[in-house]
């Protein structure tokens, strides 16, 4: 089984800052990681996806994330914040495919991103 | 892109009755669809994972019996929430994996309130 730790439940950043939210999972087999934003009242918008390859994804909307798989990390990154990025940010993971546990995207508990002018 | 779509996207009902939510995949056959229940200020909670043509699996703790789900075609799930209470009151958002690339998208959600 697999599981996802957002170890921040609010990052506040000025605007124009850099920010980064954290994101480690923990699992027995390979998988694919996931960010996914979420605006208020809204459905979740996919950012970004590692299933294999290089380990830096290029999502959209200027984020990137690097998978470190020693650290079991997938650490959401933007160098600079705007006023339109306060939202919630859900790191996910799901089995790779070929495993059984492939069958389901387990998220994290959220990240409330608050961006201060 | 691949479009999933729910329907209502907003549900009022009273205590003790009924409620369906419909979830489409627009363009793409699912072959395994996925309902969360996200409650407010919190993440989204896997409820139950439905192969079409088959009894749905659901998560431990969630009731089978009051959370009913049927997914008899490849291109559409549903969700009845039998009995509701307010405490059923929540965000329910599915999921829908494509059969070809393995893919899974997301519903907009629906938000359910039971008074």
């Amino acid at each position: 089984a697999q599981s996802v730790t957002q170890l921040d439940s609010q990052v506040p950043v000025f605007e124009e800052a850099p920010v980064e939210l954290r994101c480690n999972y923990s699992s027995s087999v390979s998988v694919y990681l996931f960010w996914y934003v979420q605006y208020p009242n809204q459905g979740l918008q996919l950012l970004l996806k590692y299933l294999s390859g290089s380990t830096l994804v290029k999502g959209i909307n200027g984020f990137e994330a690097e998978f470190n798989k020693s650290q079991t990390s997938f650490h959401l990154r933007k160098p600079s914040v705007h006023i339109s990025d306060t939202a919630e940010y859900f790191c996910a993971v799901r089995g790779a495919a070929g495993y059984s546990s492939a069958s389901k995207i387990i998220f994290g508990s959220g990240t409330r991103l608050s961006i201060r002018p | 892109g691949a479009v999933v779509s729910q329907h209502p996207s907003r549900v009022i009902c009273k205590s003790g009755t009924s409620v369906k939510i419909e979830c489409r995949s627009l363009d793409f056959q699912a072959t395994t669809m996925f309902w969360y229940r996200q409650f407010p200020k919190q993440s989204l909670m896997l409820m139950a994972t439905s192969n079409e043509g088959s009894k749905a699996t659901y998560e431990q703790g969630v009731e089978k019996d009051k959370f009913l789900i049927n997914h008899a075609s490849l291109t559409l799930s549903t969700l009845t929430v039998t009995s509701a209470h307010p405490e059923d009151s929540s965000f329910y958002i599915c999921s829908a994996r494509d059969g070809q690339n393995y893919e899974q998208y997301f519903g907009p959600g629906t938000r359910l309130t039971v008074t």
